[in-house]
C-alpha cells in the first residue's frame, strides 16, 4: 500500500524558514517524480514544486520560485521542502504527492504569522 | 502559464441527478488533464487521468471527457458520498495548474 506521511509543519514568523519531509513507503521511491502542493485556507489546490527521480531536476512556479527548495533522499525514500522568507501567504496545507499526482499525503499545516 | 477556468464554482443537486462540471484551458492541453475529489477533511483522490481513464476503484457513475482546451467530468446518478470538492488538474506543461474548484452541494 502507498502511503505518503508528512512532517515538519508548525507557526513560524514571518521571513524565517521552515522544512517540510514526507517519508514515503509501499513503492519504489527512486522511480517516480514528486511534487508538493498546497492549500490555503478556504481556498484551492495549488501545485509547489515537482522534482525527478534522481533530484537533478526541479521546478517551482513563480510564486515560490528563489523562496523554496525541492529535495530528496532516495536512500530514505524521503522528499523535503526547504522553504525560507516565508510570507503570510505561504499559510497553507502542504501536500506531498506522487508523479502523476495519484497518491496524495494526509497533509500538513504551515502557519506564517507574527 | 495555463489557467483553467472550472465552472460552476458551486452545483447544488439531488441524489440520483446527473451532473456535469467543466474545465476550460486557456490553450490546448493534448488531454493532460486530471480530476480529483476532496472530502471535507482534506483527503484528495484522484478520479480521473489522462482526460477519461478512470482510477482503479472509482465507481463507473464517474467519468471524463474532452479534447483541445475543453474538458468535462460527468457523474451519472448521484450518491451521498459525491457531495464535496471537485478540482480538475492540467500536466501538459508547468506550472502544473488546477482549477479553482466546484463544490457539488446537496440541494
Amino acid at each position: 500500500e502507498v502511503q505518503l506521511v508528512e512532517s515538519g509543519g508548525g507557526l513560524v514568523q514571518p521571513g524565517r524558514s521552515l522544512k517540510l519531509s514526507c517519508a514515503a513507503s509501499g513503492f519504489t521511491f527512486s522511480n517516480y517524480y514528486m511534487a508538493w502542493v498546497r492549500q490555503a485556507p478556504k481556498k484551492g489546490l495549488e501545485w509547489v514544486a515537482t522534482i525527478s527521480t534522481s533530484g537533478s531536476r526541479t521546478y517551482y512556479p513563480d510564486s515560490v520560485k528563489g523562496r523554496f527548495t525541492i529535495s530528496r533522499d532516495n536512500a530514505k525514500s524521503s522528499l523535503y521542502l526547504q522553504m525560507n522568507s516565508l510570507k503570510s501567504e505561504d499559510t497553507a496545507t502542504y501536500y506531498c504527492a506522487r508523479d502523476g499526482y495519484n497518491y496524495w499525503g494526509q497533509g500538513v499545516m504551515v502557519t506564517v504569522s507574527s | 502559464d495555463i489557467q483553467l477556468t472550472q465552472s460552476p464554482s458551486t452545483l447544488p443537486a439531488s441524489l440520483g441527478e446527473r451532473v456535469t462540471i467543466s474545465c476550460r484551458a486557456s490553450q490546448s492541453i493534448s488531454n493532460s488533464l486530471n480530476w480529483y475529489q476532496q472530502k471535507p477533511d482534506g483527503t484528495v483522490k484522484r478520479l480521473i487521468y489522462s482526460t477519461s481513464t478512470l482510477e482503479s476503484g472509482v465507481p463507473s457513475r464517474f467519468s471524463g471527457s474532452g479534447s483541445g482546451t475543453d474538458y468535462s467530468l460527468s457523474i451519472s446518478s448521484l450518491e451521498s458520498e459525491d457531495f464535496a470538492m471537485y478540482y480538475c488538474l492540467q500536466y501538459a506543461t508547468y506550472p502544473h495548474t488546477f482549477g479553482a474548484g466546484t463544490k457539488l452541494e446537496l440541494k
